[in-house]
């Protein structure tokens, strides 16, 4: 069956640091994958979209890769602030998938400290 | 202006009750959603509508009934709640192949 990863584990990272998350997905071949950031109380926030054929984007603050050879994205926050402190999540979506179901993983929590 | 918005945000009933949440978007998307969180966060796809026609619906209990009058509305009604059905529900809207918009979510706690 279709799994997609992420840490469970809370990162806890200086501020000004660079915090990088895992997102690994088996029996999969997505179109594209997505990051997504939650605030407790609140609905998710779409953040970057990266596709298959693309090897990293950026967006700010923000970078993304994507190896469909791994089977893994990274995501990266550089220069890390205490408003980075939300629970991140990565999606996937496309052909192996009825359009329009986007797949989202089980979140890896970022805590920012001062 | 809220891109997404649902209501109610919170919701309490008793087990047996039929209830309904209203979704309604202002982004003129094609397609909405309804996802499922768990208490152990996860997001789960419950279905999707595109211009008012159902595309995805999954292993969904025939209690939960969508309902959508319009591309901007899709509603999710439930009959005979049940304790398990207690979770964080999310309307959500997108274009085609791109990020979606979610709503604030709705809080269903069956008791």
């Amino acid at each position: 069956s279709q799994k997609i990863e992420q840490n469970s584990e809370a990162l806890n990272i200086q501020e000004g640091k660079t915090a990088t998350l895992t997102c690994n997905y088996t029996n999969y071949s997505p179109a594209y994958l997505q990051w997504y950031r939650q605030d407790p109380g609140r609905g998710p926030v779409f953040l970057l979209l990266i596709r298959e054929n693309e090897k990293e984007k950026r967006k700010e603050r923000l970078k993304v890769t994507f190896d469909t050879t791994l089977k893994q994205s990274l995501f990266h926050i550089t220069a890390s602030q205490p408003a980075d402190s939300a629970t991140y999540l990565c999606a996937l979506g496309g052909p192996t998938d009825s359009w329009g179901k986007l797949q989202f993983g089980t979140g890896t929590q970022v805590v920012v400290t001062p | 202006d809220t891109a997404v918005s649902q209501t109610p945000k919170y919701l309490v009933t008793q087990m047996g009750n039929d209830k309904s949440i209203k979704c309604e978007q202002n982004l003129g998307h094609d397609t909405m959603y309804w996802y499922k969180q768990d208490s152990k966060k996860f997001l789960k796809i419950m279905f999707s509508y595109n211009n008012k026609e159902l595309i995805i619906n999954e292993t969904v209990p025939n209690r939960f009934s969508p309902k959508s009058p319009d591309k901007a509305h899709l509603n999710l009604h439930i009959n005979s709640l049940e304790l398990g059905d207690s979770a964080v529900y999310f309307c959500a809207s997108s274009p085609s192949d791109y990020g979606y918009t979610f709503g604030s979510g709705t809080r269903l706690t069956v008791v």
